[in-house]
């Protein structure tokens, strides 16, 4: 079984749209986190939600708006989307703990055209 | 910014060599971590080392750690071509955040 799963996979959108990208984590973990990777592969910390609780919001444009409906779920949506935004965004989880590491899902390529 | 930086950012070796990449820090961590990502996969985590540690192994894995120059390397030995992916680390800060350096991309020639 997937431990982290984000769909879709692939999202291509014209700008100004609306989207919305899913995470489920089945490692009961209490850490999600979004992360935004852009073409030079730099990966960038979006937001990190601790048990239904945003902990860590980045300079994020408020376009985009994390939900937690339980700490299994972190979905991402995006309104207006910009040109800027296409990019790989990847969806993690972590146990808090002192050898916390991350787990990533596989990723949602989104090209706005 | 808070993002590390790793070099070099592209490597290429040939099969049985080993791979040395290096990533240096910002601020005081709890422990580095190092991740592989293949081409359109998510970040996989490989091996982790704590603040009070300077040297880790795990298999053909080797780590080392120098808080005093907030610096860390990852060597591959005896390289397989399996093992073309791109590597990031990762400091976990005191303020249990997670930044990732700007990667390495390995390339093994079979």
């Amino acid at each position: 079984d997937t431990a982290v799963s984000q769909t879709p996979k692939y999202l291509v959108t014209q700008m100004g749209n609306d989207k919305s990208i899913k995470c489920e984590q089945n490692l009961g973990h209490d850490t999600m986190y979004w992360y935004k990777q852009d073409s030079k592969k730099f990966l960038k910390i979006m937001f990190s939600y601790n048990n239904k609780e945003l902990i860590i919001n980045e300079t994020v444009p408020n376009r985009f708006s994390p939900k937690s409906p339980d700490k299994a779920h972190l979905n991402l949506h995006i309104n207006s989307l910009e040109l800027g935004d296409s990019a790989v965004y990847f969806c993690a989880s972590s146990q808090v703990g002192s050898d916390e590491k991350l787990f990533f899902g596989s990723g949602t390529q989104l090209s706005v055209l | 910014s808070q993002q590390g930086e790793e070099d070099p950012q592209a490597l290429s070796i040939q099969e049985g060599e080993n791979a040395t990449m290096n990533c240096s820090y910002k601020t005081s961590i709890n422990n580095l971590q190092w991740y592989r990502q293949n081409s359109g996969r998510g970040l996989v985590h490989l091996i982790l080392i704590r603040s009070n540690e300077r040297e880790k192994h795990s298999g053909r894995l080797r780590v080392t750690l120098d808080t005093s120059k907030k610096s860390s390397s990852l060597l591959i030995t005896a390289s397989r071509a399996a093992d073309t992916a791109s590597y990031f680390c990762a400091s976990k800060t005191t303020g249990n955040q997670f930044y990732f350096g700007t990667g390495t991309s390995l390339t093994v020639i079979p």
